[in-house]
C-alpha cells in the first residue's frame, strides 16, 4: 500500500530559487493538504484542496502556490525560496467518510533547507 | 481562534512506567480531538480520536478522554515500552469544510530500557 507519497525526501535550495514538492495519493481521497512542521510550533496548514480544481489558503500560505488538476496529485510550489521556508513539509489526505473526524493520512515528509 | 496546548518535553520514562501527556484546547462549539504519533523519519499517524464529550479514544494501550468541562484530552498509557518512543501531537478540528487540524507543538517521549 503506497498511501501518500512525497518526493523528494531532502532538498537544499539557495535563496531565490524555485522548486516543486510533489505529493501523490492512491486512496482516492478528495481532501488533500500541505503542512509545515517547525520546532516548537507543531504543524501549520499552508494550503488545502477539497477536490480536483478546488484549492484554498490555510494558515501560512505566503510564498507558496498549489494546484489540483487530478484527485491523486497535489504539488506545492515555492516561488522564490527564502531561509524562513526552511522546514519539514508534510502532505496529507483524507476521505469524507467520517466527516470532520476522518483521520489524516500523512506522507513521510520533505526536509527543505534554504541557504 | 482554535488552539491546542501540550506539555513540553522531552518526557523520559523507564520501561513499564505510567505515561501521561497533558493536552488542553481552546475552541468554540464541539471540536473533534485527536492524538497523532510521529516515529523518527516518518509522517504522523493517527493514534486515537474522540468526537464528543466524555468519549474515550483508545488504541495500542493508549487512552484519552474528551473532557469538555476542563477542555482537556490527556493521553495516558499504563505501561510504556521502548517502542513507544516518538513525538506525540494533540490536535483538534471544528471545520468540516476545510477538514484542517490545529496541532499542539508536540511532546517527545523517550522510553529507556
Amino acid at each position: 500500500n503506497a498511501g501518500v507519497t512525497q518526493t523528494p525526501k531532502f532538498q537544499v535550495l539557495k535563496t531565490g530559487q524555485s522548486m516543486t514538492l510533489q505529493c501523490a495519493q492512491d486512496m482516492n481521497h478528495e481532501y488533500m493538504s500541505w503542512y509545515r512542521q517547525d520546532p516548537g510550533m507543531g504543524l501549520r496548514l499552508i494550503h488545502y484542496s477539497v477536490g480536483a480544481g478546488i484549492t484554498d489558503q490555510g494558515e501560512v500560505p505566503n510564498g507558496y502556490n498549489v494546484s489540483r488538476s487530478t484527485t491523486e496529485d497535489f504539488p506545492l510550489r515555492l516561488l522564490s525560496a527564502a531561509p524562513s521556508q526552511t522546514s519539514v513539509y508534510f502532505c496529507a489526505s483524507s476521505s469524507p467518510a467520517e466527516g470532520r473526524a476522518s483521520p489524516l493520512h500523512f506522507g513521510n515528509g520533505t526536509r527543505l533547507t534554504v541557504t | 481562534g482554535n488552539s491546542v496546548t501540550q506539555m513540553e518535553g522531552p518526557v523520559t520514562l523507564s520501561e513499564e512506567a505510567f505515561l501521561t501527556i497533558n493536552c488542553t484546547y481552546t475552541a468554540t462549539g464541539y471540536p473533534s480531538l485527536f492524538w497523532y504519533v510521529q516515529y523518527p523519519g516518518e509522517g504522523l499517524q493517527l493514534l486515537l480520536k474522540a468526537t464528543k464529550a466524555d468519549d474515550k479514544g483508545s488504541n495500542k494501550g493508549f487512552e484519552a478522554t474528551y473532557r469538555k468541562e476542563t477542555t482537556s484530552f490527556h493521553l495516558e498509557k499504563g505501561s510504556v515500552q521502548v517502542s513507544d518512543s516518538a513525538v506525540y501531537f494533540c490536535a483538534l478540528t471544528r471545520d468540516t469544510g476545510r477538514r484542517a487540524l490545529t496541532f499542539g507543538s508536540g511532546t517527545r517521549l523517550q522510553v529507556q530500557p
